[in-house]
């Protein structure tokens, strides 16, 4: 069965400062991977995703992660983060042709100015 | 559109006592589901269905039951609360040919006393 480790529970950053959370998976199988985005007091959010293709994929709020197979890894990064940028991120992963996603435990970005 | 509408938002029971929490979207979707949340654990998938009609158990199904009432509503029932279901559940849908990108609602936050 799938899993996802999300290797830092909490990331304190300061604001401009560059960040990455760091997701790895269990499987070598193909895959789908996501990063989820939960602002506090509500639900998750789509943050990006791969399907195929390109191996680095971005969000429109300057996000961006890049599958590596090889090391069964999907880090999360941004270059310069902002105070609204804080919130739990989840990493999830699903095999390909599977309905289910599996989470990760969450990492906490903290946003200091 | 509305997404996914979870019911109630905030819930105390006591122990030994039954409840359901609602969910429906209008997105179309043809599978749901319910995870819940606990600090540290991420979220772990309690049960699904894969489509109107068909349910399946997921990561920690024991204490619950559900009930896909028809393509748009996926209920989730507590018959007989206990302190460890304390914690905050999502309801959450997704559509096979989207890329299997889960849209969730805010999510009900469940204490059992």
């Amino acid at each position: 069965a799938q899993s996802v480790t999300q290797l830092d529970s909490q990331v304190p950053v300061f604001e401009e400062a560059p960040v990455e959370l760091r997701c790895n998976y269990s499987s070598s199988v193909s895959v789908y991977l996501f990063w989820y985005v939960q602002y506090p007091n509500q639900g998750l959010q789509l943050l990006l995703k791969y399907l195929s293709g390109s191996t680095l994929v971005k969000s429109i709020n300057g996000f961006e992660a890049e599958f590596n197979k090889s090391q069964t890894s999907f880090h999360l990064r941004k270059p310069s983060v902002h105070i609204s940028d804080t919130a739990e991120y989840f990493c999830a992963v699903s095999d390909q042709g599977a309905q289910k996603l599996v989470f990760g435990q969450g990492t906490r970005l903290t946003i200091n100015p | 559109n509305a997404g996914v509408t979870q019911t109630p938002k905030f819930q105390v029971l006591k122990t030994g006592q039954s409840m359901t929490l609602q969910c429906a979207q209008d997105m179309n979707h043809n599978s749901m589901y319910w995870y819940r949340q606990d600090p540290g654990m991420g979220l772990r998938l309690i049960y699904y269905s894969a489509s109107e009609g068909t349910t399946d158990k997921g990561e920690v199904p024991n204490g619950y039951n559900v009930s896909r009432l028809n393509k748009r509503e996926f209920s989730l029932r507590l018959e007989s609360a206990a302190p460890s279901q304390t914690s905050v559940y999502f309801c959450a849908s997704s559509h096979r040919e989207r890329g299997y990108g889960y849209t969730f609602g805010s999510g009900t936050r469940l204490t059992v006393v």
